[in-house]
């Protein structure tokens, strides 16, 4: 069974902090890693596709790192603002484009 | 230019009744993802398919459960004799034509149909 870890499962923090989170998958067959952002009452929607292993993704404040040797992906957010506010999904993608999801962290950013 | 339309957003169905749900991909795309959502509970794998061929079904409970993704229309995840139990947020995603060698697409998913049963 293909387990897709993500951590915390939730986070507070205050307007303006930084934060990061943590999704560990499993190294075979992997083929790539998604990050998706899910606000309440929408869907979720694709941050990042990365596949190499030390891939470093960015757009705006939000980046994201990938080590696929040791099977983990670290996204950061950067001066978080109350808008940043969402679940944050991550997904590994094996060879044969099946993507399996993590439970995703939940993050509030108080203003 | 419509992105992943599923409908019904809602829909009630009495214990034993049958639920139809549909999926009609971006225009371009191939690749038809089903997952479910249940009460704190992520997105959990049901089946991914291409035109008239189911690829990875694993997610799938074995009985009461299909899916279909004809060559012309919507995807359609079809659930017989509900029970409560399959309460739950079905949403679908799209995606363009996938495999190691192509491009590495993200999924777009749709609004989601959200199924009660009472």
């Amino acid at each position: 069974i293909l387990n897709v870890e993500q951590s915390p499962q939730s986070l507070h923090v205050q307007e303006g902090d930084s934060t990061n989170f943590t999704c560990s998958f499993p190294s075979s067959n992997f083929y790539a890693l998604h990050w998706y952002r899910w606000e309440t009452a929408k869907s979720p929607e694709a941050l990042f596709v990365m596949t190499l292993n030390g891939d470093e993704k960015k757009k705006g404040r939000i980046s994201a790192t990938l080590n696929t040797k040791e099977g983990y992906s670290y996204l950061y957010i950067k001066g978080s603002q109350p808008e940043d506010s969402a679940t944050y999904l991550c997904a590994f993608e094996g060879s044969q484009g099946n993507l399996i999801f993590g439970k995703g962290t939940k993050l509030s950013v108080k203003p | 230019n419509a992105g992943v339309m599923q409908n019904p957003r809602h829909l009630v169905r009495r214990r034993g009744q049958e639920a139809r749900l549909r999926c009609s991909p971006m225009k371009g795309h191939s690749h038809v993802y089903w997952y479910r959502q249940l009460p704190e509970e992520g997105l959990k794998f049901m089946v991914y398919l291409q035109k008239e061929n189911i690829i990875d079904e694993s997610g799938m409970p074995k009985e009461r459960f299909s899916a279909e993704f004809p060559k012309e229309g919507p995807s359609i995840l079809r659930i017989q004799q509900v029970v409560r139990g399959d309460s739950a947020a079905y949403f679908c995603a799209s995606s363009p034509v996938r495999g190691i060698y192509l491009n590495n697409s993200p999924l777009h998913f749709g609004n989601g149909t959200r199924l009660t049963v009472t």
